[in-house]
């Protein structure tokens, strides 16, 4: 089977950088996937890994470590908007690509 | 550019009441289409996934069904709902093919069972 942790709610200040780790634990692995989801919206696709390393998208970068199991979304320089719940989502890839999804973080950044 | 429906935005049904959620996409052939359930203040729940007309797999037991009756239509169906059944439902899709790593969602349903 599949699990994912991630902490379920974080605190920071508008400005600031926050870290978002996700541990998973899944066969077949293929990568891993981050999106954000605000109250009441759909979720919507942040970025992706599938080799080890940094993958950086603005004020977005996406880590991963394949033999740790562990990734984590860095956000930079965060702003009001940016508070939001963000999921971590591994994709199986069997047949075809299958996504798990964690039980998402939810980051309230304060003024 | 793709597009991708879900109707209705919200339902209010009563306990024992059917269930039909409708999922389109658009601009797009061969898609994987996925129905997943959030929970309030949780993660999402993989519910069914399709590759093709009449393709369903499902990932949990439940009182739930699921139908693809066109290459961009996915349907979600009960004949009988429970009080668990309450929750935010997502239709997503990717590419096919295994040539894609990103799901688009549609903007969801959200129902209440009685």
């Amino acid at each position: 089977g599949q699990s994912l942790e991630q902490p379920s709610e974080v605190t920071a200040v508008e400005g600031a950088i926050v870290q978002i780790n996700c541990t998973y634990q899944t066969s077949g692995f293929y990568g891993l996937s981050w999106y954000q989801q605000h109250d009441g919206g759909a979720p919507t696709f942040l970025s992706y890994n599938a080799l080890d390393g940094l993958e950086e998208t603005g004020r977005f970068s996406s880590f991963l470590s394949r033999s740790d199991s562990y990734g984590y979304l860095l956000l930079q320089e965060l702003q009001m908007k940016d508070s939001a719940s963000y999921f971590c989502a591994v994709i199986d890839r069997g047949y075809f690509n299958k996504f798990y999804f964690g039980s998402g973080t939810k980051l309230n950044v304060k003024p | 550019s793709q597009t991708i429906h879900q109707w209705p935005a919200t339902l209010v049904q009563p306990v024992g009441s059917p269930l039909s959620l409708e999922c389109t996409v658009e601009g797009t052939s061969n898609p994987n289409l996925y129905w997943y359930r959030q929970a309030a203040g949780r993660g999402l729940q993989l519910l069914f996934y399709s590759v093709g007309i009449g393709q369903i797999s499902s990932e949990v037991p439940q009182n739930l069904s699921a139908s693809r009756p066109q290459d961009r239509q996915f349907i979600l169906s009960s004949k009988k709902l429970l009080l668990s059944d309450s929750g935010f439902y997502l239709c997503a899709w990717s590419a096919g093919s295994g040539g894609d790593y990103e799901q688009y969602f549609g903007p969801g349903t959200r129902l209440t069972v009685t």
